[in-house]
């Protein structure tokens, strides 16, 4: 296990609804980004956060944005949510530029 | 543009032999990075190897070795007397910001089935 936890597992929801993800980093780790894995698909980057302060962003709309907190864990979230974005969303820690370690992810169904 | 191509979609071998899973990656960048992530069917990416774009020595690690070559844009991973454990879906990445794994660009995988 890396340390990394993200909640819930799954979740549903409706299409046009908000979703909020949460990320807890391991231990030590001041670095979190967030990825979007469609099904049969490679991991797409989203945004990272660096102490607390947004550190780059992938190609991703203003729909989702992100927080980071004082103990470095970290929120996703998804406004008006389309059924394209049904997807696992992994999220990952490190120490600056180190190695990153990614949790299990949460599994996402837009219905 | 950034980009990493896995061709081979799905591989399917029986336990005990040599699997070699291919990636081509493209990048302008004279600094990057490459790596290897399994994903067994629990979600998680789990991370295998980093190699930077200046070391093109092949390494190996217990049954697991690469070889990277610039010349033909490619890091290729080989699994030697696979087991069943392996079955899993893998993943070739590229960091174009040397080193940093926050923006990580991946392949699509290569779904593994190791049959007993």
């Amino acid at each position: 296990e890396t340390g990394v936890t993200q909640s819930p597992t799954h979740l549903i929801k409706t299409r046009g609804q908000q979703v909020t993800l949460r990320c807890s980093s391991q231990s030590g780790h001041n670095t979190v980004s967030w990825y979007q894995q469609a099904l049969g698909q490679g991991p797409q980057f989203i945004f990272q956060y660096y102490r607390e302060e947004e550190n780059g962003r992938g190609n991703f709309p203003p729909r989702f944005s992100g927080l980071q907190f004082p103990n470095y864990s970290s929120e996703l979230n998804v406004n008006a949510l389309e059924l394209d974005d049904s997807a696992l969303y992994l999220c990952a820690s490190s120490l600056g530029w180190g190695d990153a370690f990614f949790g299990q992810g949460t599994r996402l169904t837009v219905v | 543009a950034q980009k990493v191509t896995q061709a081979q979609t799905e591989i399917s071998v029986v336990e005990k032999e040599d699997v070699t899973l291919d990636c081509v990656y493209e990048t302008r960048d004279t600094t990057y990075y490459l790596f290897w992530y399994k994903q067994p069917p629990s979600g998680e990416l789990v991370f295998l190897i980093r190699r930077n774009s200046f070391d093109e020595q092949n390494e190996i690690s217990g049954r697991y070795s690469w070889n990277f070559q610039k010349s033909t844009s490619s890091f290729n991973f080989t699994i030697t007397a696979s087991q069943v454990v392996d079955s899993a879906v893998y993943f070739c990445a590229l960091s174009p910001y040397g080193g940093s794994q926050g923006n990580l660009i991946f392949g699509k995988g290569t779904k593994l089935s190791v049959k007993p």
